[in-house]
Parts: structure tokens; C-alpha cells; sequence
């Protein structure tokens, strides 16, 4: 989805690097998240921001840190990136439920990073 | 968080319609069902979303019977382009987080 977009594509980097994996969005939504997911295997979530001072970790935080600089940026940061986060990196946003609890809302993906740590 | 279960896979051939049923017995009052698509190396993106009896929209039909612990995904005549890996969810209203299981993975033959 174009409204979603992330920086870089595609990412080598060698362990103990720090790495920052970037995510922009044009859709004005207020909640951001980020997934990981391995081959073959579902998305796990990383961290998730329900506003900017709103940062919560998800299901796989260690290893991981995140930074939400305005409404429509959240990056991801691994302090000292290890082999095992060799994986497909995912940014999501979604906008706050609609009123009257008709339904939640739907999250919109980014294109995806793939990061290979050696 | 509750916990769904759905085939790993399933195949079926261009034309025909396709049937992927999930399992959630442990639904929760104010869980939605939410199915997205993945195709490889693409985020999930967004296909329907029920809370009881039958939905219905541009792409997909979405059959969920009155004890809501299981609900069933009807993709109408599939075309290669329907391959993918499909997800059951549920998401309540609050939503603090998104569980996406390892989904089924339909391969739909010529």
C-alpha cells in the first residue's frame, strides 16, 4: 500500500550493528505497529504505538526498541542485531475503531524490509 | 488472547469455489472475526470482517453460524491470483494486539 511506505527494502548488516528500520504513513491513522514475521510462519507483533506518547511492546520486544517521532512516523531499532532477527520486517497502521463499535478497524501494511543479519 | 485454528493448506483448481473454515471456540463477546490475505513477501492486507450470520462483500463471503465458534471464509470461483496465505482473527473493539497464527496457505492449480 502505497500510503504505507518503508525504509530500506532491503537490509545486510552484520551482528552487532545497530540497525533503524524506518516507517512513514500518509493515511493520517494514529495507531502504527511493527511485525515480524519468519519464513513459513505468521506475523508477530514487535511493539505497537496507539499515539505518540502511547508505545507498548508486543509478543517479541526484546532485542528491539522503538521511537515514535510524530503521528505518521515509527521506527524500529535493533540496538545490536544477532543472526535470529534475520526476518521480514512489517509496519502496519490502522485508525481508531469507528464509533458505535461497528467493527474494528483495519490495519494497512507496509511493502515490508527484508533484514539479513550475517 | 483467543486462539484460532484453521487448516495449514489447501488446494483446489481455477473456477471453483473455495471453502476455508476456522475455528475459535474460545470467542470472546466482543471479538470480530477478520480474515486478511498474504501473498509472498507482501504485507497482509484486509479481506472481511463479521460478528455474526453472513457477510458479504466485493471479494469474499464470510458465514459465521449463531454460536460464533467457528466461521468460514467462501472465496467465489478462485483464479491463480488467489493464491495465498489466508488469516483468521479475532480483533475486539479495544484491540491492544493482533495474533495472526500461521494461517492457511491456498494454492489453486490451472
Amino acid at each position: 500500500d502505497a500510503d504505507v511506505t518503508q525504509t530500506p527494502r532491503n537490509r545486510i548488516t552484520k551482528t552487532g550493528k545497530r540497525i533503524m528500520l524506518e516507517c512513514s504513513q500518509t493515511k493520517g491513522h494514529d495507531r502504527m505497529y511493527w511485525y515480524r514475521q519468519d519464513p513459513g510462519l505468521g506475523l508477530q507483533l514487535i511493539y505497537y504505538s496507539f499515539d505518540v506518547k502511547d508505545i507498548n511492546k508486543g509478543e517479541i520486544s526484546d532485542g528491539y526498541s522503538v521511537s515514535r517521532q510524530a503521528q505518521a512516523k515509527f521506527s524500529l531499532s535493533l540496538e545490536s542485531a544477532i543472526p535470529n532477527q534475520t526476518a521480514l520486517y512489517f509496519c502496519a497502521t490502522s485508525g481508531a475503531p469507528t464509533s458505535g463499535g461497528a467493527g474494528t478497524d483495519t490495519q494497512y501494511f507496509g511493502p515490508g524490509t527484508r533484514l539479513t543479519v550475517l | 488472547l483467543a486462539k484460532t485454528t484453521q487448516p495449514i493448506s489447501m488446494d483446489s483448481y481455477e473456477g471453483q469455489e473455495v471453502n476455508i473454515t476456522c475455528s475459535h471456540n474460545n470467542i470472546a463477546t466482543n471479538d470480530y472475526i477478520t480474515w486478511y490475505q498474504q501473498f509472498p513477501s507482501q504485507g497482509p492486507r484486509f479481506i472481511i470482517q463479521g460478528y455474526k450470520t453472513k457477510v458479504t462483500n466485493e471479494v469474499a463471503s464470510l458465514f459465521i453460524p449463531a454460536d460464533r465458534k467457528s466461521s468460514t471464509l467462501s472465496l467465489p470461483r478462485v483464479s491463480l491470483s488467489d493464491t495465498a496465505v489466508y488469516y483468521c482473527l479475532l480483533m475486539d473493539t479495544g484491540r491492544r494486539a493482533l495474533t495472526f497464527g500461521s494461517g492457511t496457505r491456498l494454492q489453486v492449480q490451472p
